[in-house]
């Protein structure tokens, strides 16, 4: 089944535990991205790849960092988590400009 | 920057009714524009998308529209059913993939 994975779905920290999200996608997608959704604002990206060791920044890239080794993985990595990043994460791929990108089930991060 | 406003922010209708969603984007330069479902703390579920050469698509219930042209698109659901209920996004694909606010949906039985 073609699909996008994340994990762990669900993660209560503490400020400045670094943790590691991870994103994988079965589709051969070269792009991949990952976003924030907060209330009142919306789904907001944070950095995207358009291939292997090909990254950019987003709307929102400030204390996130992510790493594209392999086409089909993505991690989105917080060094020091601090409380306003506490929200729902969500990685996507897709596979050109033209094809629909397909979404994760999102992982919801909470930052004590 | 590409602004996408979505009205209305909140829509209460009874079964079986029509309904209209709209999404207006600032920037007519799009690649393709991308309508999806969401439910309450769940993922995005992808309901249609429209590429910039085209009018329209359609999905059982549901029929798009694009008018690039003045920045709008259309989501029209028949028949509605309670099952509708969520939050529908739009998001256009321009140099960066931008989403609008939403519209929450609630279908009444």
């Amino acid at each position: 089944e073609a699909q996008v994975t994340q994990n762990p779905r669900y993660l209560i920290t503490v400020t400045g535990k670094k943790l590691t999200v991870t994103c994988s996608q079965n589709m051969n997608h070269e792009y991949m991205s990952w976003y924030r959704q907060d209330p009142g604002l919306g789904l907001r990206q944070i950095y995207y790849s358009m291939n292997v060791e090909v990254t950019d920044k987003g709307d929102v890239p400030e204390g996130y960092k992510v790493s594209r080794k392999e086409k089909r993985n993505f991690p989105l990595i917080l060094e020091s988590p601090s409380p306003n990043q506490t929200s729902l994460y969500f990685c996507a791929s897709r596979g050109d400009s033209l094809h629909e990108q397909f979404f994760g089930p999102g992982t919801r991060l909470t930052v004590l | 920057k590409q602004e996408v406003t979505q009205i209305p922010a909140a829509l209460s209708v009874p079964e079986g009714e029509n309904l209209v969603l709209n999404c207006s984007f600032t920037d007519s330069a799009i690649y393709n524009l991308q309508w999806f479902r969401q439910d309450p703390g769940k993922g995005l579920t992808s309901l249609l998308l429209i590429q910039s050469s085209q009018r329209e698509q359609t999905s059982g219930r549901l029929n798009a529209s694009l008018d690039k042209s003045s920045g709008r698109s259309t989501l029209y659901i028949a028949a509605s059913q309670p099952g509708d209920s969520a939050t529908y996004l739009c998001a256009v694909r321009g140099q960066n993939f931008v989403f609008g606010p939403g519209t929450r949906l609630s279908v009444l039985p």
